[in-house]
């Protein structure tokens, strides 16, 4: 299987900040990459989809990018709805694999 | 509106089985791949299980910690799919949850997710 290695697994920052998330995959995957937002006690929410699509409702301040084995997920201007856990997700093919997961946490 | 209900979990022992379900509404059921991810408590989200359209010939797939044991089916006529669990372990216990999946080819995410239910497996 693919392994999405996420980095850092903590980001401590304070509201106004920008915000950065990346994941690495251990074989190419194209664009074929999600990014999912998930609250306690919630269902995971997709954000962005084949690495740099924005998903319908989804705040602009909310951005993706890469290709191939590098891909970052970037918040503008972090808001306090935005604190969560986000996770990335190959989807090469329906054997996807997600990323550890990065908590974002008020500084 | 896309809607995706799980229901089925429980408390269950070790070695016994559970089905769950995951009734739909808000969209033509049969026209869309599915799956089931699961969550442990604390821990990240995991794919459990793909099913594509009976188009697609209902082609299925495991992960391999489940393959063997649990067993995807979808109700194309009552909108609804199922996760048969069969020979449950400890490590099964987590959070399931259902996906309807936008696919680009065998290339599929998950636009939409149901609340999850709660499987316990515990003696």
């Amino acid at each position: 299987d693919i392994q999405m290695t996420q980095s850092p697994s903590t980001l401590s920052a304070s509201v106004g900040d920008r915000v950065t998330i990346t994941c690495r995959a251990s074989e190419t995957v194209n664009t074929w990459v999600a990014w999912y937002q998930q609250k306690p006690g919630k269902a995971p929410k997709l954000l962005i989809y084949q690495a740099s699509s924005l998903e319908s409702g989804v705040p602009s301040r909310f951005s993706g990018s890469g290709s191939g084995t590098e891909f970052t997920l970037t918040i503008n201007s972090l808001q306090p709805d935005d604190l969560a856990t986000y996770y990335c997700q190959q989807y090469t093919t329906w054997r996807c694999t997600f990323g550890q997961g990065t908590k974002v946490e008020l500084k | 509106e896309v809607q995706l209900v799980e229901s089925g979990g429980g408390l269950v022992q070790p070695g016994r089985s559970l089905r769950l379900s995951c009734t739909t509404s808000g969209f033509a059921f049969g026209d869309y791949a599915l799956s089931w991810f699961r969550q442990a408590p604390g821990k990240g989200l995991e794919w459990v299980s793909f099913m594509t359209t009976k188009t697609y010939g209902g082609v299925t797939g495991y992960a391999a910690s489940v393959q063997g044991r649990f067993t995807i089916s979808r109700d194309d006529s009552r909108n609804i799919a199922y996760l048969q669990m069969n020979s449950l372990k400890t490590e099964d216990t987590a959070i399931y949850y259902c996906s309807r999946l936008y696919c680009g080819g065998a290339s599929c995410y998950s636009p939409n997710w149901g609340q999850g239910t709660l499987v316990t497996v515990s003696s």
